[in-house]
């Protein structure tokens, strides 16, 4: 167990929806990154947040939008969804040190039908 | 633009062979790198990691890697592999410029026993 939990861990849902993926990062750590992990194009980086503020942002769709609580939780909204939107989405957390490693929660996996 | 690249895809092995699996990054300014291993229906765990020092880092399970900065490269190495190290290996690095982690495409490891 890494300390980094998301919820929920499955969700399915139907294309045009919006959903929201929660991760909660492990104590003391303050950055959260999100990846989605899909069969054909690996684990792409999404986006980065530092104890609230947007550090990073990858190939993230405009359908896409993320932010970080005061709290330190993250949220990642997906809407108008599409079927190609269906894959493993990660959240990980990392302690308050430059570029260090992070831990990965278990994921949600997300099937659009 | 930085990026980490893994070569090999998929790789088939059997018990008690050696392993080595390469990672090449990009230049980039610093760079901390990392291995990660994913089982089948897991999330990702950190292997080990390399900051400075030492160019050979050993991690969890019996791994290790070599940090060769003339090449670029920090290979990941097992003398003796099991049945039980099947799965898939992502190589990562954190680049000081970048404030995200940047994953390979991963090789897919396959152990016959």
């Amino acid at each position: 167990d890494s300390g980094v939990t998301q919820t929920p861990k499955h969700l399915i849902t139907a294309t045009g929806q919006r959903v929201t993926l929660r991760c909660s990062p492990r104590s003391g750590d303050l950055s959260v990154y999100w990846y989605q992990q899909s069969l054909d194009q690996g684990l792409q980086f999404l986006i980065h947040y530092y104890n609230g503020e947007e550090r990073a942002k990858g190939n993230i769709l405009e359908r896409f939008s993320a932010q970080q609580f005061p709290d330190l939780h993250s949220e990642l909204n997906l809407s108008s969804l599409e079927l190609g939107d269906s894959a493993l989405y990660f959240c990980a957390s990392s302690p308050p040190k430059e570029n260090t490693e992070a831990f990965f929660g278990q994921g949600t996996r997300l099937t659009v039908v | 633009a930085q990026s980490v690249s893994q070569h090999n895809h998929h790789v088939i092995l059997s018990e008690a062979a050696s392993l080595e699996l390469g990672c090449n990054y990009s230049y980039g300014g610093t760079v901390n790198l990392f291995w990660y291993v994913q089982y089948p229906g897991q999330h990702l765990q950190l292997l080990l990691k390399y900051f400075s020092g030492d160019p050979l880092v050993k991690g969890i399970k019996g791994f290790e890697a070599e940090f060769i900065k003339s090449k670029f490269s920090f290979n990941l190495r097992k003398p003796s592999v099991q049945w039980s190290d099947t799965a898939e290996y992502f190589c990562a690095g954190a680049y000081s410029s970048a404030s995200k982690i940047i994953f390979g495409s991963g090789t897919r490891l396959s152990i016959r026993p």
